[in-house]
């Protein structure tokens, strides 16, 4: 079952703060963050393994609800670099193959 | 070179041609997946290898035929494809189980044409 994001789209002026939604209906072994720029390959931003796990990467941190089978991506203080389309990708299993369902993707536009 | 490198960059094809795309890792990772992006739709899983076997096969149509030889390469045979198969075709490299500190590592992809 495909994660669902939300919002769809977003854009921001730099300096301001972004809030992205995942959500799924099964419960969920892991979570991934992607950024992927245009015509470029997703970039690995993190993973949150166990339910309330907090990460940060700069500016950029997320947080893992398992109750709620949830994650949402933080970005404060928004740069330019910051465009791109963000994906989660949810593991249900914890089978061995450590198998990902993205969501459909966040397109965000920081301007100057 | 490091990463994952996947070849052609791009590629157009006819409906009745053969193809093959082609994904190389040098991150000594075990597990290797295809996905597709088309325009406006979220990363679809096609195919997983875990230690050179397929353990997935997310009913993708047979038009389409991983190989997986060794841990570090994976193919994809294309043959009778359609257009609504163009797509920009992902590979991506992961340890077999996910740590805490790292997550799938994909290519640039194959931009793919058939015409």
């Amino acid at each position: 079952q495909q994660p669902v994001q939300s919002p769809q789209a977003v854009i921001l002026r730099e300096g301001e703060d972004a809030v992205i939604n995942c959500s799924s209906s099964k419960a969920l072994y892991s979570v991934h963050w992607y950024r992927q720029k245009h015509g470029e390959a997703p970039v690995f931003l993190m993973i949150l393994l166990k339910g309330g796990e907090q990460k940060g990467h700069e500016k950029i941190s997320a947080s893992f609800n398992e109750k709620k089978q949830q994650s949402s991506l933080y970005l404060t203080a928004s740069q330019l670099s910051y465009s791109g389309t963000y994906f989660c990708g949810t593991a249900v299993g914890s089978g061995n193959t450590g198998k990902l369902i993205f969501g459909q993707g966040t397109t965000l536009q920081v301007k100057p | 070179e490091t990463g994952v490198t996947q070849t052609p960059r791009h590629l157009v094809m006819g409906m009745t041609n053969k193809k093959s795309l082609k994904c190389e890792q040098h991150l000594g990772h075990n597990a290797m997946y295809w996905y597709k992006q088309s325009a406006k739709k979220p990363l679809e899983l096609m195919f997983v290898y875990s230690l050179e076997e397929r353990v997935e096969n997310n009913s993708v149509p047979s038009r389409f035929s991983p190989e997986c030889p060794n841990s570090s390469h994976l193919f994809l045979h294309l043959h009778t494809l359609q257009p609504e198969d163009s797509a920009l075709y992902l590979c991506a490299s992961s340890q077999m189980w996910p740590t805490s500190n790292y997550g799938y590592t994909f290519g640039s992809g194959t931009r793919l044409t058939v015409v």
